[in-house]
């Protein structure tokens, strides 16, 4: 149970492109989904925090313009990084939770971005 | 500022070795999470500890939760090649879930 799918699972893009990364959960209905940014050997970076229905809570930092979330439905969020530069060029992962507030999150895949 | 501290970042030990990994804060969390990743995959859940002091195992790795909540630590024994990966705490604070996640610890277990 608990499974989080993500959709590319890597993506090659042109700079100026915009490029959108589904988020998935299969099994369950998720109040709240996370998306995570994370450079080789790092931790991951929250970048943002989605609920149904509701506008998306950016960290500090992250620009909400660049990086549009779409939270349609208990089991879909949505990342479209617009106007994509080599700088975005990262692993993007999404986590999901069943429980708000629990802190108990489950993962999906990530997706590899890269901006040529 | 780094709010979860863990350590050591980078461990390269023998097969059959025991190691600890420590994750370490001055705030309270409400829950702390233990995430084991591998290169180019998302993290996988290892085990959510919730109370001070409570102690889990699963099968040979043993993760503790410090008494007043702000720290924890996974135990490995007898480390496998197969226990190589990224291993990630995570604390959640406040009503929203967030996760605040320390830097991670490399582990390379070598046969």
């Amino acid at each position: 149970g608990a499974v989080v799918s993500q959709h590319p699972s890597w993506v090659i893009c042109k700079s100026g492109t915009s490029v959108k990364i589904e988020c998935r959960s299969l099994d369950f209905q998720a109040t709240t989904m996370f998306w995570y940014r994370q450079f080789p050997k790092q931790s991951l970076m929250l970048m943002a925090t989605s609920n149904e229905g509701s506008k998306a809570t950016y960290e500090q930092g992250v620009e909400k313009d660049k990086f549009l979330i779409n939270h349609a439905s208990l089991t879909l969020s949505t990342l479209t990084v617009t106007s994509a530069h080599p700088e975005d060029s990262s692993f993007y992962i999404c986590s999901a939770s069943i429980t708000r507030g629990s802190g108990e999150q489950y993962f999906g895949p990530g997706t590899r971005l890269t901006v040529t | 500022t780094q709010l979860l501290e863990q350590s050591p970042q980078f461990l390269s030990i023998q097969e059959g070795e025991n190691l600890t990994v420590y994750c370490n804060s001055s705030s309270v969390f409400s829950s702390l999470q233990w995430y084991r990743q591998e290169p180019g995959e998302g993290p996988v859940l290892l085990v959510t500890v919730v109370t001070g002091g409570e102690v889990k195992k699963l099968k040979r790795l043993t993760f503790q939760f410090g008494d007043a909540r702000k720290d924890s630590s996974l135990h490995i024994t007898a480390a496998q090649p197969g226990d190589t990966g990224l291993y990630l705490c995570a604390g959640a604070r406040g009503q929203g879930g967030k996760l605040i996640f320390g830097q991670g610890t490399e582990l390379s277990v070598k046969p």
